[in-house]
């Protein structure tokens, strides 16, 4: 099976711009989760949807949102960019609730 | 509120010694336990969990990881480091809270292993 691919590998915004980024499970796994990943702050948990409902959010400012689409594909939007938000940004997906999560490489976001 | 902690930011072993890499949570309800490892730029990869049953769990690439209740511990061990296993090791545990369940990770640890 093909892994979890997420798009685009590598992007620079400037700060007040708005970014999306999607995310393709693998194949058969309903549930997607996203992350942060910073130096500092290591990985942080921002949501999670399961069957196009997003189960659960972390602790994250609301220009922070995000979907997943019939086909399980997950998206996250970042409004009004800050340059804070430069990371490495994770999507996994799981076959199951309490399961093991497989990561993509991540989209890796420089605000400036 | 759950939480994750490796006390270690970084652990030496030298090659064919064995390793541990410490691990303690806190959770609400049952502990969902993992480890995932991320090397140089590559992306995190699942190498263990617990979810219910044995204590001792084995996982890929050797490795495994011991669940202890009393402790609130999942510590990893390797019976013989290699070289190729230097990378940043991460705790997690899944729980259910009000919102419904999420992962939390440790803050990692970088295992370097000596030739």
């Amino acid at each position: 099976k093909a892994g979890v691919t997420q798009t685009p590998r590598y992007l620079i915004k400037t700060r007040g711009q708005q970014v999306t980024l999607s995310c393709s499970p693998i194949s058969g796994h309903r549930s997607v989760s996203w992350y942060q990943q910073t130096p500092g702050q290591g990985l942080q948990f921002l949501f999670e949807y399961f069957s196009e409902t997003q189960r659960n959010k972390g602790n994250f400012p609301g220009r922070f949102s995000g979907r997943q689409f019939s086909n399980s594909r997950s998206e996250m939007n970042v409004s009004t960019l800050e340059l804070g938000d430069s990371a490495l940004y994770l999507c996994a997906s799981s076959p199951s609730v309490i399961g093991e999560q497989y990561f993509g490489p991540g989209t890796r976001l420089t605000v400036t | 509120a759950q939480s994750v902690a490796q006390p270690e930011d970084q652990v030496n072993v030298a090659e064919g010694n064995p390793l541990t890499v410490k691990c303690t949570y806190s959770v609400s309800g049952n502990p969902y336990l993992f480890w995932y490892v991320q090397y140089p730029n590559r992306g995190l990869q699942f190498l263990l969990k617990y979810i219910t049953g044995d204590n001792l769990v084995k996982g890929s690439y050797g490795f495994e990881a011991e669940f202890n209740k009393s402790q609130t511990s999942f510590h990893l061990k390797k019976p013989s480091a290699l070289v190729s296993d230097s990378a940043l090791y991460f705790c997690a545990v899944r729980d259910e809270d009000t919102g419904g369940f999420k992962t939390i990770f440790g803050a990692g640890t970088r295992l370097f292993v000596k030739a």
